[in-house]
This record gives C-alpha cells, sequence and structure tokens, in this order.
C-alpha cells in the first residue's frame, strides 16, 4: 500500500493554463505540506495543514491554492502557469509537527 | 557537506568506507532534526532523527550526531554500499510547525 500518493507523476502543460496535482495519504496523519523542488534539489516548503487549517503559508504566489476536502487529502491547484513554476512537487504527511514526514513520489511539472 | 553558491555538494566514496555527511543549521530553536535520503525520481525517505536533547543516536549502519554548541548535526554511513548513493537532506524544525531542509548533499558510492 503507498502511503502518500499523488497523481499525475507528470504533467506537461503550456503556459497560462490551469492545472491541479492530488495527493492522498492513508497514514491517518493529521499533517500534510507540499514541497517545490527545483533544478539543484533545492527542497522549499510552499504549505502546510493541519487538520484541514492551514496553518503555515510561505510566500508562495496566490495563484498557488491548496485544497483539502478532508484530512486525508491535500491537493495542488496552479493558475495561469508560468515557466518558473517548472519543478518537482512533493506532497508529504506527519503525524504531527514532531514527527517525520512521509513523502510522495513527485510530479515534475514541466510549463512549456 | 553544507552547500554553498549554486552546486550540490557531493561526496564519493569508495564501497566499503564510512561515509560522513555534514549539515550546519542556523536556528537555536531547532530541536528535532530528520535525516531524509532521496534517490533518483523518488521522494525523500525517511533515515533518521535526533532531538535536541540528545548528542547521538543509531539506527541500522547509519549514526547522527548533534553538535548544538556549533549548530552542526552529521550522519555517519558505515560500511558505504552503492544503493547508498543518493541525495542526503537534514531537516530541522522549531519554532513553525514545519520542517527546514538544507541543501543536500549528493553522494556517490563507487564499487
Amino acid at each position: 500500500d503507498t502511503a502518500v500518493s499523488q497523481t499525475p507523476k507528470y504533467l506537461v502543460t503550456q503556459m497560462g493554463n490551469d492545472k491541479s496535482i492530488k495527493c492522498e495519504q492513508n497514514l491517518g496523519h493529521d499533517t500534510m505540506y507540499w514541497y517545490k523542488q527545483d533544478s539543484k534539489k533545492f527542497l522549499k516548503i510552499m504549505f502546510s495543514y493541519n487538520n484541514k487549517e492551514l496553518i503555515i503559508n510561505e510566500t508562495v504566489p496566490n495563484r498557488f491554492s491548496p485544497k483539502s476536502p478532508d484530512k486525508a487529502h491535500l491537493n495542488l491547484h496552479i493558475n495561469s502557469l508560468e515557466l518558473g513554476d517548472s519543478a518537482v512537487y512533493f506532497c508529504a504527511s506527519s503525524q504531527n509537527e514532531n514527527t517525520e514526514a512521509f513523502f510522495g513520489q513527485g510530479t515534475r511539472l514541466t510549463v512549456v | 557537506g553544507e552547500s554553498v553558491g549554486l552546486h550540490l555538494p557531493t561526496l564519493s566514496v569508495q564501497e566499503g568506507d564510512n561515509s560522513i555527511i555534514n549539515c550546519a543549521y542556523s536556528n537555536s530553536a531547532s530541536d528535532y532534526f530528520i535525516w531524509y535520503k532521496q534517490e533518483s525520481g523518488k521522494g525523500p525517505q525517511f533515515i533518521i532523527d535526533i532531538r535536541s536533547n540528545m548528542d547521538k543516536r543509531q539506527g541500522q549502519r547509519v549514526t547522527v550526531l548533534l553538535n548544538k554548541t556549533v549548530k552542526h548535526l552529521s550522519l555517519q554511513i558505515a560500511a558505504t554500499q552503492p544503493g547508498d548513493s543518493a541525495v542526503y537532506f537534514c531537516a530541522e524544525r522549531g519554532g513553525s510547525y514545519i520542517p527546514t531542509f538544507g541543501r543536500g548533499t549528493s553522494l556517490i558510492v563507487h564499487p
């Protein structure tokens, strides 16, 4: 069983489009995250959700919006995609803020 | 070791050698530290963690050392194997609820 799964694994789209990446965790964790990894492997936190409430929102463009229909899901919506949005996006979850995070396999987004 | 500039630091070792990967952190309030391993095409995977009330913690073939005085963290891998080749990240958590990742170190193990 996959603990944290995200779809799609690859996403190629044109500038200006709107896209979504889905994430689900079956670990019963209370906290979920979205990270962006650039070409130099730097992992930057984008959002963190705890019990369906946003607790941290880094200074990312408001074109990015997390949506959590329930505790097990945290989807990432991106509007008006730009070339600079190309990266690998990782979803993760943890039991709470004091335990390790479990990561999904990543979604490689390419904006052309 | 610690990332400087735009390049991912790289550590090359021979199979069977011991590897030491270093990480410096800046937040004195950090009280929880985690090492992750990221293989090519995969997400980061938890290796070992340590809390600030400890100086050392051992796992299977891995040891994490924490020096709070100089804000330094290290990961030691004994008898490094080709399967250990990956990018290794340290993460710290303190103050905020989210783990902050370091730049990462690429470990290359030569057979």
